[in-house]
């Protein structure tokens, strides 16, 4: 069902950045800024980090960003720490039939 | 502080249906859309529909049309989502997921999950 494709895993040392691409296509990421990021620990609801390309919720670290070029998003996380060893999935409103589509997610592990 | 709380597990028969309740709390309920989004065990997150509080309008993705009911009632600040004609493939995790406002597009709070089993 995902429209949405980006690396299965990514790892990275403590205090290294790491970045998560999302590629998508002319429909949905290329169109719209409605890009989300939600970070997620095992048995944990999702978490909002980055809103609308790259904005940040009050409360998330700015070691979190995004951003977006073409058809592809990207989240980096700058100053990686043991904390962000989590799954991360993007999201991208992709006008009407599907609405949103969800990546499958990209699983960050802190080396 | 803005709070979401789903109602219990549930374990259903193909061809059932299942209603899952999530109530809010914490801000105006009326003032911000609900979204349901479901995970199956070990997948990605995929988004069901959304109800406008104050309206009780709805939105559906095709997948989903005919068979998912989602309703409000504001007395109590919950909503409610309801898949019909259950099949194994819809045993999964099920999160209320509130929208940043009146369609921002994007879900700034989640519920903690409901999982829904359906086996014969």
């Amino acid at each position: 069902q995902s429209a949405l494709t980006q690396p299965r895993s990514v790892s990275g040392s403590p205090g290294q950045s790491v970045t998560i691409s999302c590629t998508g296509t002319s429909s949905d990421i290329g169109d719209y800024n409605y890009i989300s990021w939600y970070q997620q620990y095992p048995g944990k609801a999702p978490k909002l980090i980055i809103y609308d390309v790259s904005k940040r919720p009050s409360g998330v670290p700015d070691r979190f960003s995004g951003s977006k070029s073409g058809n592809t998003a990207s989240l980096t996380i700058s100053g990686l720490q043991a904390e962000d060893e989590a799954e991360y999935y993007c999201c991208s409103y992709t006008g009407s039939f599907t609405f949103y589509v969800f990546d499958t997610g990209t699983k960050v592990t802190v080396l | 502080q803005v709070q979401l709380l789903q109602s219990g597990a549930e374990v259903k028969k193909p061809g059932a249906s299942v209603k899952v309740s999530c109530k809010a709390s914490g801000y105006t309920f009326t003032n911000y859309y609900m979204h349901w989004v479901r995970q199956a065990p070990g997948q990605g997150l995929e988004w069901m529909g959304m109800i406008n509080p104050s309206t009780g309008f709805t939105t559906y993705p095709h997948k989903f049309q005919g068979r998912v009911t989602m309703t409000r009632d504001t007395s109590t600040s919950t909503v409610y989502m309801e898949l019909s004609r259950l099949i194994s493939e819809d045993t999964a995790v099920y999160y209320c997921a509130r929208d940043g406002g009146s369609w921002k597009h994007y879900f700034d709070y989640w519920g903690q999950g409901t999982l829904a089993t359906v086996s014969s």
